[in-house]
């Protein structure tokens, strides 16, 4: 079976600071391994994913994580953070031959001025 | 080119009362998700849909369901609502599998409140 955590629920930084969102996945198999964020009342966007090949993943807005098999992490980091970054994100693994996801319970960043 | 559309947006139904969501995918996705969005479960999955053949299901009860049509275009019903069925329902479109690279697109949700 697979299975996501998120080590966080709510992370806060300084506009500027480096952003970190840690995410450990579980998986027989090779996984898939997403990341969404989502805005208020709003739905799920891609920020990244990762399938096969390079192990960095660069996104959208500045976003890139980085996939560890020897830890089985897929942590999402951004150098530098926006006020506009503030928004709830999910991790989620991928099963082979579908398109259902699980995802982590979520992580809510905060930045502040 | 338009994303994944959810009907309705917003909804309120009574204890007991049955539901039909509706979600129109990406013009050429034929693989169509459903999730249900709660602040105590998170996100769960519901169901999976390949060109109208249901390939995956979630742990939920049989009161929900779902369907495809042969335009891709997907419903989900919730039959004797439950106040614990109150949640965001998320549905997604795709290309086809995750496995062969294709990113996963979600609708902006069907807000559904059990009164």
């Amino acid at each position: 079976a697979q299975s996501v955590t998120q080590l966080g629920s709510h992370v806060s930084v300084s506009e500027g600071a480096l952003v970190l969102l840690r995410c450990n996945y579980s998986s027989s198999v090779p996984p898939y391994l997403f990341w969404y964020v989502q805005y208020p009342n709003q739905g799920l966007q891609l920020l990244l994913k990762y399938t096969t090949g390079a192990t960095l993943v660069k996104g959208i807005n500045g976003f890139e994580a980085e996939f560890k098999k020897s830890e089985t992490s897929f942590h999402l980091t951004k150098p530098s953070a926006h006020m506009s970054d503030a928004a709830e994100y999910f991790c989620a693994v991928g099963n082979q031959a579908g398109t259902a996801l699980i995802f982590g319970k979520g992580t809510t960043l905060s930045v502040s001025s | 080119k338009a994303g994944v559309t959810q009907t309705p947006r917003y909804l309120i139904k009574t204890r007991g009362q049955q539901v039909t969501l509706s979600c129109s995918p990406i013009s050429g996705h034929r693989s169509v998700s459903w999730y249900q969005q709660t602040p105590g479960q998170g996100l769960q999955f519901l169901f999976e849909y390949f060109s109208e053949t249901q390939r995956n299901k979630g742990n939920f009860p049989g009161r929900f369901s779902g369907r495809q049509f042969s335009n891709s275009r997907s419903e989900m019903n919730v039959s004797t609502l439950e106040l614990g069925d109150s949640a965001l329902y998320l549905c997604a479109s795709s290309l086809g599998f995750v496995d062969s690279g294709n990113t996963i697109y979600f609708g902006e949700g069907s807000w559904l409140t059990v009164v």
